[in-house]
């Protein structure tokens, strides 16, 4: 089993739609969970991060922890065509583990006009 | 424009070669690290690099090595290139030693093994 599992999609969703990504993760050291979007021959780009269990809103992004089920989710509301991309979540223990990002492997998003 | 600059862009080279990516980092970032991205295994961590020393090592393979130079910018030498190894390379920084929440990534190497 994967440390970090996300449905690699592709995800094709209308103009205005509301978005869920999700990821489940099997180690209970993580503490902070990111979300990373990727655009097509881009580097990644960090949208947002939590720090252990909650919500955390950005605009028309919204990201939840539950780390009872070890689950994430990133919602994006009002979605638009230049969402389309590779969302990436990534997680890391707090402390000594931090220097690295353990990340799943992406779901491709388009957004259709 | 994350501040993290990668050269080059592409890559293209034979199985058996050598080559050396290069990466400079946001200014007044002390961390370099080192991920490699591929279709079937995702971005995975390679090293990570703090002032000048390595701090941590990763998935890294015996025939990968890094260094990170006084003026901060870090290579990474691939040698014995095979087919497997065409991947996205990616380098990021931090300010500090942590990835957890301000670290930038560059555009990327992206290595063609012929």
């Amino acid at each position: 089993q994967k440390e970090v599992e996300q449905d690699p999609g592709p995800l094709s969703v209308p103009e205005g739609a509301i978005v869920s990504l999700n990821c489940t993760y099997s180690n209970s050291a993580f503490q902070y969970f990111m979300w990373y979007r990727q655009y097509s021959r881009k580097g990644p780009e960090l949208l947002m991060y939590t720090y252990s269990s909650g919500n955390k809103e950005d605009g028309r992004f919204t990201a939840q922890v539950d780390k009872s089920s070890k689950y994430i989710s990133l919602f994006i509301r009002d979605s638009q065509p230049s969402d389309s991309a590779t969302y990436l979540c990534a997680m890391s223990p707090s402390g000594a583990g931090s220097y690295q990002l353990t990340f799943g492997k992406g779901t491709k998003l388009s957004v259709i006009p | 424009d994350s501040g993290v600059t990668q050269t080059p862009k592409h890559l293209i080279t034979a199985t058996g070669q050598r080559v050396t990516l290069r990466c400079s980092p946001r200014s007044g970032d002390l961390s370099v690290y080192w991920y490699q991205q591929s279709l079937d295994q995702g971005l995975q961590f390679l090293i990570q690099y703090y002032n000048g020393e390595e701090r941590a090592k990763g998935n890294i393979l015996e025939r990968f090595s890094a260094q990170q130079f006084p003026d901060l910018h870090s290579e990474l030498n691939l040698s014995s290139l095979e087919l497997g190894d065409s991947a996205l390379y990616f380098c990021a920084s931090s300010a500090r030693g942590s990835m957890n929440t301000e670290a930038f990534f560059g555009q990327g190497t992206r290595l063609t093994v012929v």
